[in-house]
């Protein structure tokens, strides 16, 4: 089925350990977004792109970076994991950057552990 | 920029009750509104939206009213089920056509 995949599910990290998390969307969606999820904060921004080679900072862009080579493809990095960095991370992907009459199609979650 | 403001859960209700999830939002002009859903252990779902004030969203015998005149979009079902338990989130673009902004979001559990 057409949508958003994110890889890996689950990881546990030490403090000081870097990792990439991949989000695919086979959509030919325009524009894809990072969000974390935290108990009591809702969903918060991190980065998103608006196309292909292009990427902007959210709300919450320290000590992540993103990627996007591939218009399929938009990848999350943390250089030097923390444990504030403990979340859920959501990866969404949408026709236009507002959303308008179209919604964002989410990927089902990465939970990370940083110890 | 743009913000709502859910009210908190959790909410617990018996089967066939009525739900009112409220939202209240600040904004400039007038832009699109959105309910968001998210089931355990995924990732969240449009639920239903409305693009201009007065508009009236539906889906899944869901549903919420654009007005501007309270600047609120609350959300409503009729008779609630057990599959309905989940995390509702109300959402708006931050500004302009930027990306959209969530609520704290509220947990609703159903029981039979």
């Amino acid at each position: 089925n057409a949508g958003v995949t994110q890889t890996p599910k689950f990881r546990v990290l030490k403090t000081g350990q870097s990792m990439t998390l991949l989000c695919a969307q086979d959509m030919n969606h325009e524009y894809m977004y990072w969000y974390r999820q935290d108990p009591g904060m809702g969903l918060r921004l991190i980065h998103y792109s608006v196309g292909e080679g292009t990427t902007a900072k959210g709300e919450v862009p320290d000590g992540y970076n993103v990627s996007r080579l591939k218009k399929q493809n938009f990848l999350l990095g943390l250089e030097s994991a923390a444990p504030s960095q403990t979340s859920v991370y959501f990866c969404a992907s949408s026709y236009r950057r507002n959303a308008e009459g179209y919604g964002y199609t989410f990927g089902s979650g990465t939970r990370l552990t940083v110890v | 920029g743009n913000s709502v403001t859910q009210m908190e859960g959790p909410v617990t209700l018996s089967e066939e009750a009525f739900l009112t999830i409220n939202c209240t939002y600040t904004a400039t002009g007038y832009p699109s509104l959105f309910w968001y859903v998210q089931y355990p252990g995924e990732g969240l779902q449009l639920l239903l939206k409305a693009t201009k004030a007065d508009d009236k969203g539906s889906n899944k015998g869901f549903e919420a009213t654009y007005r501007k005149e309270t600047t609120s979009f609350h959300l409503e079902k009729g008779s609630v089920q057990v599959s309905d338990s989940a995390v509702y989130f109300c959402a708006l673009p931050n500004s302009g056509n930027t990306p959209l902004v969530f609520g704290k979001g509220t947990r609703l559990s159903v029981i039979a």
